[in-house]
């Protein structure tokens, strides 16, 4: 089983519609993240959070919602839907820092397309 | 965010080992080196990371110049599931992104 999974994997939905994306995770980490991926760029960051009920934006959060709840879930979601937010989103966890430097564990992601 | 430079795209022999270039000059003294990849259709995967000496693990080495402004990322031994993106990557330890830039696109012939 996947240690953080990413629910659904693909969609297709219409412009104006309110989505949510899942993220959930096994690894007891921390730390958790969303990032969007556009064709031939790199990913960049969207929200994250530190702990439960911590949300902090990251440079690209207009447009986009966050929740945690629980420590082992972090849902995204678009409020209404615009064709330019069809992207690839990944969601990543990483243990809290504690002086050194955590790598960060990334789901499969989910294609949105928005049409 | 401190830049990095890769190539474009590398192609190497499978059982072959890969050095893979990445030129960092305006490293600050808190940047760590990270290398992640990404294989078609799955997520970015840590790879390996480092600050100031060299690392090994199971994956991959990780060579470090001594002035820092270069590294390199070394597969001992290539296989076809080595073929991926490979993203070199600046980050401050206090940072909690991590920017993806181009990375380089490595291709392993049979």
């Amino acid at each position: 089983d996947a240690d953080v999974t990413q629910t659904p994997r693909n969609r297709i939905t219409k412009t104006g519609k309110r989505i949510m994306l899942e993220c959930s995770q096994t690894k007891g980490h921390d730390r958790m993240y969303w990032y969007r991926q556009d064709p031939g760029l790199g990913l960049r960051l969207i929200y994250y959070s530190f702990d439960v009920k911590d949300i902090n934006k990251g440079e690209i959060s207009d447009g986009y919602s966050v929740s945690r709840q629980a420590q082992a879930k972090f849902s995204l979601s678009l409020e209404s839907a615009i064709p330019n937010q069809t992207a690839l989103y990944f969601c990543a966890t990483s243990e809290t820092g504690q002086g050194k430097d955590q790598p960060q564990h990334f789901g499969d992601g989910t294609r949105l397309s928005i049409l | 965010d401190a830049k990095t430079t890769q190539p474009n795209s590398m192609e190497s022999n499978e059982e072959e080992p890969v050095h893979l270039p990445c030129n960092h000059s305006t490293i600050s003294g808190t940047d760590y080196i990270h290398w992640y990849r990404q294989l078609p259709s799955q997520g970015p995967e840590y790879v390996i990371h480092g600050l100031t000496s060299n690392v090994n693990n199971r994956m991959a080495s990780l060579a470090i110049a001594e002035d820092r402004k270069s590294s390199t990322l070394i597969l001992h031994r290539a296989t076809l599931r080595d073929a991926a993106v490979y993203y070199c990557i600046l980050r401050d330890q206090g940072a909690q992104k991590l920017v993806f830039g181009q990375g380089t696109r490595l291709t392993i012939n049979p």
